[in-house]
């Protein structure tokens, strides 16, 4: 699977849109991207995933670039419980393909 | 609660003791991962299920570690002569294979906080 590059950390306003950056310039054609958060203590949780086109649900959007060497995570409006590490992991869709994850971004939610 | 579930949520065992874990994935998810997490550091893969078979295992799963998951269902993970370096969350997560060239998503239990002393 391709390795991710995402910056150690951000910080927030709450109420504000939070973005996430994350590099997968060795991306396949294959090969999908994956958000996880995790807060404190707990387990991941799944965000979104996308393939190459660009994705919204009721957590998140993500918006994948079209030579899909990156992509952004955009939580719309923050909030305080939106505190967490983020992973963007790339996975390809094999059987049994684990997730890897790297070091994440840690997001911080100032009031 | 339709989602994994692990039990226990914590465990203190003393080093050189035995301890087994277990994990109950959401109903019909036919893979299941066991994956272990340390201090600071992301989730890292120890091994994968595909209904009652291990089809995989990270050079990680030391011989003193041992997965089941004899009925395709829950799965157990069992620590044998528990060292210090041990210490770490044991993670969970389970999947339902999509159609042909889409993605299955892993969805993760709260995991087991194992420390021992």
């Amino acid at each position: 699977d391709a390795k991710t590059t995402q910056p150690p950390s951000m910080d927030c306003a709450e109420g504000r849109a939070a973005n996430l950056p994350c590099n997968h310039s060795t991306i396949s054609g294959n090969e999908y991207v994956y958000w996880y958060r995790q807060i404190h203590s707990q387990g991941p949780q799944y965000i979104i995933h996308g393939l190459k086109n660009n994705e919204t649900n009721e957590m998140a959007s993500l918006i994948i670039t079209e030579d899909r060497k990156s992509s952004t995570l955009i939580l719309p409006h923050a909030t305080l419980r939106d505190t967490a590490v983020y992973y963007c992991i790339v996975r390809g869709n094999n059987a049994g393909n684990m997730l890897t994850f790297g070091g994440g971004t840690r997001l911080m939610v100032k009031p | 609660d339709t989602g994994v579930s692990q039990d226990p949520r914590h465990k203190i065992t003393k080093r050189g003791q035995n301890v087994t874990f277990r994990c109950d994935p959401i109903s019909e998810h036919n893979r299941l991962y066991w994956y272990r997490q340390t201090l600071g550091q992301g989730p890292e893969f120890l091994t994968y299920f595909q209904n009652e078979a291990q089809l995989e295992k990270s050079r990680l799963l030391s011989d003193r570690f041992s997965a089941e998951r004899p009925k395709g269902s829950f799965s157990t993970l069992e620590i044998q002569r528990t060292e210090q370096g041990d210490s770490a969350m044991y993670l969970c997560a389970s999947s339902l294979p999509r159609a042909s060239g889409s993605s299955d998503t892993q969805y993760f239990g709260p995991g087991t906080r194992l420390t021992v002393l």
